[in-house]
C-alpha cells in the first residue's frame, strides 16, 4: 500500500538557517511526489512535486526538494529560512494509478516554526 | 483568475439541522475531492468525482452525500449534523487525461463546529 511518513511534528529553525523537513515514502511503482504548505484557516497551497527528471525539483518560495529512491526520502529543503515560512507542511503521495480518482496520500504534517 | 472557492468558511450548528457546504472551481478540473481534516492535521479523503455525475466514496466513512450536476460545482451535504462531524473540510480539484500536471488545488476550507 502507498504511504507516506513525516517523522518530525516539529521543526524549529533561526531565521536564516537552512531549514528541512523530511518525508519517506513506499510506493508500488514510479513515485509522484508532492509538498504542500498550510497556514493557519487556509487551504493546502501546493509547493513542488516530482514525477520524473531530475531528483532535484525546485519549486514556489525558494523551495526545492531532493528525491532520492534509494532512501525512498522526498525531502523538503530551504537555504535560508523566513519567518514567514511558519506554517504546517505536508508530504503527499499520489496513489496507485487509476485508484480513487488519483487521490493524495498524506502524510500527517510537520509544524515548521521560524523564529527570528 | 481561476480558483477553487468553499464557502462558508465557518460554520457553528446545533446537532440535527441539514447543512450544505459549497465548493466551486473555475480551474476547467474534470476531477473534485473532498477531504476531512481532523484535529490532528492528517487529511482523509471522503468523496471524490471523475466528472459530472461520477460520485465515488473515499477511504474515510463519511455520513456526508456529494452531486457533481454541473463541472464547476461539487457541493456536499450532511443530512443531520452531529458533534462528531466537527471538523475542516477541504475541496481540490484535478486535471485529467492526457498531459495532466497530477497536483491537486485546494480551496480555502470549512470549518465547521456541530453544537
Amino acid at each position: 500500500a502507498q504511504s507516506v511518513a513525516q517523522p518530525e511534528d516539529q521543526v524549529n529553525v533561526a531565521e536564516g538557517n537552512p531549514l528541512t523537513v523530511k518525508c519517506t515514502y513506499s510506493v508500488s511503482g514510479n513515485p509522484y511526489l508532492f509538498w504542500y504548505v498550510q497556514y493557519p484557516n487556509r487551504g493546502l497551497q501546493f509547493l513542488l512535486k516530482y514525477i520524473t527528471g531530475d531528483n532535484l525539483v525546485k519549486g514556489s518560495y525558494g523551495f526545492e526538494a531532493e528525491f532520492n529512491k534509494s532512501q525512498t526520502s522526498f525531502h523538503l529543503k530551504k537555504p535560508s529560512a523566513l519567518v514567514s515560512d511558519s506554517a504546517l507542511y505536508f508530504c503527499a503521495v499520489r496513489g496507485p494509478l487509476g485508484n480513487q480518482g488519483g487521490k493524495l496520500i498524506f502524510g500527517q504534517g510537520t509544524e515548521l516554526s521560524v523564529k527570528p | 483568475e481561476a480558483d477553487i472557492y468553499q464557502t462558508p468558511r465557518y460554520l457553528v450548528i446545533g446537532t440535527g439541522k441539514k447543512i450544505t457546504l459549497e465548493c466551486s472551481q473555475t480551474m476547467g478540473h474534470d476531477k473534485m475531492y473532498w477531504y476531512q481534516q481532523d484535529p490532528g492535521m492528517e487529511l482523509h479523503l471522503i468523496h471524490y468525482s471523475y466528472g459530472v455525475n461520477s460520485t465515488e466514496k473515499g477511504d474515510l466513512s463519511s455520513e456526508s452525500t456529494v452531486s457533481r450536476i454541473r463541472t464547476e460545482h461539487f457541493p456536499l451535504t450532511l443530512e443531520s449534523a452531529r458533534p462528531s462531524h466537527t471538523s475542516q473540510y477541504l475541496c481540490a480539484s484535478s486535471e485529467s487525461g492526457r498531459g495532466q500536471s497530477y497536483e491537486q488545488y485546494f480551496g480555502p476550507g470549512t470549518r465547521l463546529t456541530v453544537t
